[in-house]
């Protein structure tokens, strides 16, 4: 059972408008979210995360907003730029578990047009 | 720099013979990670070792084994490759009690 899920495969964005990619989950016991890129060909990049004990966490062009009630995160970059076209993962995990282990959702393919 | 190598990156093998995929790291991790992602997927835990202590997801197939030599080695052995295990194999790894994890580019596997 996919606990981690993102609904839109697909995102098209004009470079300097903002991306949000949104992400929903399942199991209250997580408590630590992360997002990560992924260019073709490369692995999976850490981009930013978030604590289940904070609402927002930004860095530079990127801003996570954590909504635990609904069990729902989002990703906003702004401004949106070309070279951030590619596949954002969302990722989420419980220090409970041994190891931490991440469940991924299955990605959004993030397209920046000129 | 200091990072997750994995090799191959493709790799083709024919059904039932099996394969070995290498992962190696500079960044001194204690933790690392196999994770498979299929086609349109999203990547699954396999299993992860703490240093030498192997922890196995409930649901990893019996056909795939794990050897860690190592601090900086870790391999995935596919004893009897299906069809089904055609994907990428993404090695990661991170620090004790630290949630961030740190991908390696991934092995393509082609079983024909």
């Amino acid at each position: 059972d996919q606990q981690v899920k993102q609904n839109s495969p697909s995102l098209s964005v004009q470079e300097g408008r903002i991306s949000i990619l949104n992400c929903d989950y399942t199991n209250s016991m997580f408590d630590y979210f992360l997002w990560y890129k992924k260019y073709p060909a490369e692995g999976p990049t850490f981009l930013i995360s978030i604590s289940s004990i904070k609402d927002k966490n930004e860095d530079g062009r990127f801003t996570v907003f954590l909504n635990k009630s609904a069990k729902h995160l989002s990703l906003h970059i702004v401004p949106s730029q070309p070279g951030d076209s590619a596949v954002y993962f969302c990722a989420a995990m419980s220090n409970s578990n041994s190891g931490y282990a991440l469940n991924f959702g299955k990605g959004t393919s993030l397209l920046v047009t000129p | 720099d200091a990072m997750v190598i994995q090799n191959p990156r493709y790799q083709v093998t024919q059904f039932g013979k099996p394969v070995t995929l290498s992962c190696s790291q500079t960044l001194n991790h204690n933790v690392m990670y196999w994770y498979q992602q299929k086609s349109s997927q999203a990547p699954k835990l396999l299993f992860h070792y703490y240093d030498k202590d192997f922890n196995n997801e409930a649901d990893t197939p019996d056909n795939f084994q794990s050897r860690r030599p190592n601090t900086s080695f870790c391999f995935l052995d596919i004893r009897s490759p299906g069809l089904g295990d055609t994907a990428m194999y993404l090695c990661a790894t991170s620090r004790l009690y630290q949630e961030t994890q740190y991908f390696g580019p991934g092995t393509r596997l082609l079983v024909l």
